[in-house]
């Protein structure tokens, strides 16, 4: 089954302390990205990458750091976390074809931060 | 003003009802667009793509009007599992899903 997983699903924590949100597929694809959402706000790209060793910022960086060691596995890092950074946040993989034919995206369930 | 715009709604329809949502979309270089469904604190789900052709499945149409930089959706005959949040989704990007962004959703409620 395709499948994105996100670890933890629910995290409690203060500021400061150091975190690592998991992202896994098992799909085989490229792409895979970040995304926090926020209420009124919409969901806002975080990082993307396009391949292993390859990332990219998205629209809101800022407090973020990301890896790609292996193609199925995305984890993002939040070094020092802060309160403004209590958010859903969602990872996605997608596949490439060819140029003119893409795979569809998924999502991960969504992983809920609360920073305290 | 927001790169992707939605009436947020909420649209509260009768079963049955045909519904429509409209986007718009400020960069006029965007080269993909989505209807992505979610529901209440669940992952997004991809509903369609949006072609220029426009596009069809099911009970499900979408359009696109490049000129107008104006995408829309449309539910025929609602069911009471459509009701849900709709995210437009533009692409700024060389590549399906790199550079997505998101509207912020309408909501629709359909009811017996």
């Amino acid at each position: 089954e395709a499948q994105v997983t996100q670890n933890p699903r629910y995290l409690i924590t203060v500021t400061g302390k150091k975190l690592t949100v998991t992202c896994s597929q098992n799909m085989n694809h490229e792409y895979m990205s970040w995304y926090r959402q926020d209420p009124g706000l919409g969901l806002r790209q975080i990082y993307y990458s396009m391949n292993v060793e390859v990332t990219d910022k998205g629209d809101v960086p800022e407090g973020y750091k990301v890896s790609r060691k292996e193609k199925r596995n995305f984890p993002l890092i939040l070094e020092s976390p802060s309160p403004n950074q209590t958010s859903l946040y969602f990872c996605a993989s997608s596949g490439v074809r060819d140029r003119g034919n893409r795979d569809t995206q998924y999502f991960g369930p969504g992983t809920r931060l609360t920073v305290l | 003003r927001k790169e992707v715009e939605q009436d947020p709604g909420p649209f509260n329809v009768p079963e049955g009802a045909t519904v429509a949502f409209n986007c718009t979309y400020s960069n006029s270089a965007s080269q993909s667009f989505f209807w992505y469904r979610q529901d209440c604190r669940k992952e997004p789900k991809l509903l369609m793509s949006v072609y220029s052709s426009g596009n069809e499945d099911g009970r499900f149409t979408a359009q696109l009007n490049r000129a107008s930089q104006y995408i829309s959706l449309l539910i025929r005959d609602s069911k009471l599992s459509d009701s849900a949040t709709y995210l437009c989704v533009v692409n700024g990007g060389n590549t399906g899903f790199q550079k997505l962004v998101f509207g912020t959703g309408t909501r629709l409620l359909v009811s017996p």
